[in-house]
């Protein structure tokens, strides 16, 4: 099936500092979306993109859409500590299904 | 909001027991998914369920079964658990492509499943 590599693994930030990751993938997809699971929790979606090239914010989180459409990005600018969780991306071609990335797993450093 | 409620937050069960785990949503959504998550794997789908009574097969379908009896109410049933599917067990709705505007799942809290 379908695979999405999602890196990096884990991070170990100060808090105030920006973090990047990102999904890469051999097959295109039609919608991006990113997730935050807190711990303890079920994901909770974050941002979803539509289209190839799309810029999309959510407060201090900024996420693309690649231009080939086999990729994705997501940055938080200024990390606090509630930032913490996993975040995964996930990718949809046709219908409901979604194909999930390996999760970043964030830690803040207060 | 959507909401998707799983019965239980921890469970523990003995080797060869049959496990029940139920997962309700309230929004009326045709499509729920059973997904499970381990460390370094993410989330794998196991199976899904476009409708009451229908089931189709995910990645890893081996050693489970579902139920949809109901279409608010999708079950995933371990036939006779192994300490294999020691995993946290994640439930989801979405509500069919065109519906909404926006193609994300909602999840349940997740259900953490110990096999001893």
């Amino acid at each position: 099936g379908q695979q999405l590599n999602q890196s990096p693994q884990s991070m170990f930030i100060q808090e105030g500092e920006d973090v990047s990751m990102n999904c890469t993938s051999s097959s295109i997809f039609n919608t991006w979306l990113w997730y935050k699971q807190d711990p303890g929790e079920g994901p909770v979606l974050l941002i979803a993109l539509y289209k190839a090239g799309e810029l999309t914010s959510n407060g201090r989180l900024t996420a693309q859409f690649g231009i080939t459409r086999k990729d994705s990005f997501l940055n938080i600018s200024a990390s606090i500590p509630s930032d913490v969780g996993i975040y995964f991306c996930a990718g949809q071609t046709s219908g409901s299904r979604l194909t999930f990335g390996e999760g970043t797993q964030l830690t803040v450093n207060p | 909001d959507v909401k998707v409620t799983q019965s239980s937050r921890y469970l523990v069960k003995r080797t060869g027991e049959k496990v029940f785990l139920e997962c309700v949503q309230d929004m009326d959504h045709e499509n729920m998914f059973w997904y499970r998550q381990d460390p370094g794997l993410g989330l794998r789908l196991i199976y899904f369920s476009y409708d009451v009574k229908m089931k189709e097969k995910g990645d890893i379908p081996e050693g489970y079964s579902v139920s949809r009896e109901k279409k608010e109410r999708f079950s995933l049933i371990l036939e006779s658990a192994s300490t294999n599917q020691t995993s946290m067990y994640l439930c989801a709705s979405i509500p069919p492509p065109g519906q909404g505007g926006v193609y994300g799942y909602t999840f349940g809290s997740g259900t953490r499943l110990t096999v001893v």
